[in-house]
C-alpha cells in the first residue's frame, strides 16, 4: 500500500458545483498537510496548509483532516472553469521531513 | 522579479554522461528541493536542503546527488543517468526552513535519457 492515495481522476463537473478531491494516507505520523494546485506545464503552487486535524477555510476552498480515518479533502464552492488543473496533496510527519505527494487529481470544471 | 530559476529547460543526454541541473533563487529562501514528476506516479521528493550546507534525502534519492554551498543555488547532479531518469524535474524554494510552508516552484525542466 503506497503512502498516500488519490484517484487520478479526470472528474469532471459544471460550473458552479461544489467539488470534493480526496486522499487517503496510511502513515499515521503525518500531521502536515497540504493541497497544492498545478496547471497545465508550470510548476504546482500551494492551495492550502493544515496541521493535524480540523478545517480550514479560504474562500472558495476548505480542507478537511480526519486523522481517525486518515482522510482528507479539498472543497471548491462555486467552481469555475479556472479551476480546471491538477489538484495534488502532499504531508509530512514533521516540519523538517520528506515531503510525500499524492498523484494528483485532474479536474476539468465544464462552463 | 522574484523567481526560481532552472538551466536548462530541456536537456537530451545519453546513459553514463554526467550532467548537472542548475536551480538558483533571488528571494533569499532557507528552504530549497528538487523534485520528480513523472505520469501515474505523481510528483516525488528527491532530496531537500533547509539550509546551507544541509541536505537530506527525500522519497526517491537513488542516483541523484546535491549540494547546497551557498543559500541560492541548489544544483542536482546526476553522475551516471539512466533511462529511467529521464523525467520533469522541479526545483523549489521556500522562505522558512521547511517544506511544510509554501514553496515557490521553478519552470521544469524537462530530461531525457536516451
Amino acid at each position: 500500500q503506497k503512502e498516500v492515495e488519490q484517484d487520478p481522476g479526470p472528474l469532471s463537473v459544471p460550473e458552479g458545483a461544489i467539488v470534493s478531491l480526496n486522499c487517503t494516507y496510511s502513515n499515521s505520523a503525518f500531521q502536515y498537510f497540504m493541497w497544492y494546485r498545478q496547471y497545465s506545464r508550470k510548476g504546482p503552487e500551494l492551495l492550502m496548509y493544515t496541521y493535524s486535524s480540523g478545517n480550514k477555510e479560504d474562500g472558495r476552498f476548505t480542507a478537511q483532516v480526519d486523522k481517525s480515518s486518515k482522510y482528507i479533502s479539498l472543497f471548491i464552492r462555486d467552481s469555475q472553469p479556472s479551476d480546471s488543473a491538477t489538484y495534488l496533496c502532499a504531508m509530512s510527519a514533521n516540519r523538517d521531513d520528506k515531503i510525500i505527494f499524492g498523484k494528483g487529481t485532474r479536474l476539468h470544471i465544464l462552463p | 522579479e522574484a523567481q526560481v530559476t532552472q538551466n536548462p529547460r530541456y536537456l537530451i543526454t545519453v546513459t553514463g554522461k554526467k550532467l548537472t541541473v542548475t536551480c538558483s533563487q533571488n528571494m533569499n529562501h532557507e528552504y530549497m528541493s528538487w523534485y520528480r514528476q513523472d505520469p501515474g506516479l505523481g510528483l516525488r521528493q528527491i532530496y531537500y536542503s533547509m539550509n546551507v550546507e544541509v541536505t537530506d534525502k527525500g522519497d526517491v534519492p537513488e542516483g541523484y546527488k546535491v549540494s547546497r554551498k551557498e543559500k541560492r543555488n541548489f544544483p542536482l547532479i546526476l553522475e551516471s543517468p539512466s533511462p529511467n531518469q529521464t523525467s520533469l524535474y522541479f526545483c523549489a524554494s521556500s522562505p522558512s526552513t521547511s517544506g511544510t510552508d509554501t514553496q515557490y516552484f521553478g519552470p521544469g525542466t524537462r530530461l531525457t535519457v536516451l
